[in-house]
């Protein structure tokens, strides 16, 4: 099983500033199948990147994903005040799995 | 649009069965597979298993094997998840989610729409 670990466990910033988040893969994930979601209290999870670096459709472009092999990177350019949320992200390349989660909250 | 609508919350004694249902629409059903995956109170993300609606064809997470059984009914464009053996440590939230598909119609396991969710709680 590809265990996941993201970092930090919880992200403090203000609206308007920069959030790097970080996904790191116990083993290379085949073919960057990576994907990132966003997940508000009481709602399902929400689709935004797939295959390390694709937008799904209806996310707007400030939401952007990167990396291969083990490591891999959400980024917010410019957080908007519904940007704080919980981020999860989901390998697909093997059995699928989850990482634990980074909270992006209001400083 | 595509819509996955579940099933309401459920309470369940400790070894009993529980079956949620799904309802798919805005889509040819047949056409993607059917995931689920589920959430433990406070806690993280925990894929279960997935169903080919077309086929019937299921493959479930090594953890669920002998205790989840998915299936479908394809005349009303509804996937069914059934847990048996119920324990304390299955209450969760429990979601369906459409699986992702590839630029050459290949099947995916990233989840591109997700339903509701269904509580079930497992209590004596």
């Amino acid at each position: 099983e590809i265990v996941l670990t993201q970092s930090p466990g919880t992200l403090s910033l203000s609206p308007g500033e920069r959030a790097t988040l970080s996904c790191r893969a116990s083993q290379s994930v085949s073919s960057s199948y990576l994907a990132w979601y966003q997940q508000k209290p009481g709602q399902a999870p929400r689709l935004l990147i797939y295959g390390a670096s694709s937008r799904a459709t209806g996310i707007p472009d400030r939401f952007s994903g990167s990396g291969s092999g083990t490591d891999f990177t959400l980024t917010i350019s410019r957080l908007e005040p519904e940007d704080f949320a919980v981020y999860y992200c989901q390998q697909y390349g093997s059995s699928p799995t989850f990482g634990q989660g980074t909270k992006v909250e209001i400083k | 649009q595509v819509q996955l609508v579940q099933s309401g919350a459920e309470v369940k004694k400790p070894g009993a069965s529980v079956k949620v249902s799904c309802k798919a629409s805005g889509y040819t059903f047949t056409g993607y597979y059917m995931h689920w995956v589920r959430q433990a109170p406070g806690q993280g993300l925990e894929w279960m298993g997935r169903i080919n609606p077309n086929s019937g064809g299921t493959n479930y997470a090594q953890k669920f094997q002998g205790r989840v059984t998915m299936t479908r009914d394809t005349s009303i464009s509804t996937a069914y998840m059934e847990l048996s053996r119920l324990r304390s440590d299955d209450t969760a939230v429990y979601y369906c989610a459409r699986g992702g598909r590839g630029a050459a119609g290949s099947q995916l396991y990233y989840f591109d729409y997700w339903g509701q969710g269904t509580l079930v709680t497992v209590s004596s």
